[in-house]
């Protein structure tokens, strides 16, 4: 079975830093992009970054160029997104999905929360 | 540069067909495929249509898309509304490299 597994629910407090994971599994986990998606509270989808495992290569969005950072662990079938310091605008659900034609597997989410 | 807009709400009761646009602006809907998500509640997203009118395997009939250039924009029509399409749905394109645009996502309530 194809599927993205992502690290479980985070509370943190504004300016902690964090790491939240993606694994993926039962498929060439190096030769698909992985795209990372906010979606902050009762609001729509943005697109963060994609990265793709096999060498690292890394797209981001101008909104989110130096509020992230994305990684891959091809050793591990694992992405990452990283905080050096959070707010709490970015109180979200984080989702990682794989994009072939489409962004056809999805991650369950992980939740952020934030407070100052 | 592009962006992608639908409107906050749509509704339809049972039966009746639901119509969700998207419509482009900074640059030409047709110069790259169009795809549509739906989520419900406390769900991540799955896709319903790729490549403007596409369905994967699993989606229904009644989930179709299409794509008007003289309005440069997207359509997901949805015809014998059931309650269980009641959903968010989010249309989504891209600059045709990496980079992923998405609309605002609309809300469908089946009355």
């Amino acid at each position: 079975e194809v599927r993205l597994v992502q690290s479980g629910p985070e509370v943190r407090k504004a300016g902690d830093s964090l790491k939240i994971s993606c694994k993926g599994g039962g498929y060439s986990f190096a030769t698909y992009w992985i795209a990372w998606v906010r979606q902050m509270p009762g609001k729509g989808l943005e697109w963060m970054g994609s990265v793709y495992p096999a060498d690292s290569d890394i797209r981001m969005s101008p909104a989110f160029q130096g509020q992230v950072s994305l990684s891959a662990d091809m050793i591990r079938s694992t992405v990452y997104v990283e905080w050096a310091g959070l707010n709490v605008a970015d109180s979200a659900i984080y989702y990682c999905a794989r994009r072939n034609r489409e962004l056809d597997v999805w991650g369950q989410g992980t939740s952020v929360t934030v407070s100052s | 540069n592009f962006t992608l807009s639908q409107p906050p709400s749509v509704s339809g009761s049972p039966g009746e067909t639901a119509t969700i646009s998207c419509t482009g602006t900074g640059g030409d809907i047709v110069n790259n495929f169009v795809l549509w998500y739906q989520q419900r509640p406390g769900s991540a997203p799955s896709n319903v249509i790729y490549g403007d009118n596409r369905r994967p395997s699993g989606v229904p009939a009644r989930f179709s898309g299409s794509i008007d250039s003289s309005s440069n924009s997207a359509s997901l029509t949805i015809s014998g509304l059931r309650a269980e399409d009641e959903a968010d749905y989010h249309c989504q394109s891209s600059d045709g490299s990496q980079t992923l645009i998405f609309g605002g996502g609309t809300k469908l309530t089946v009355l």
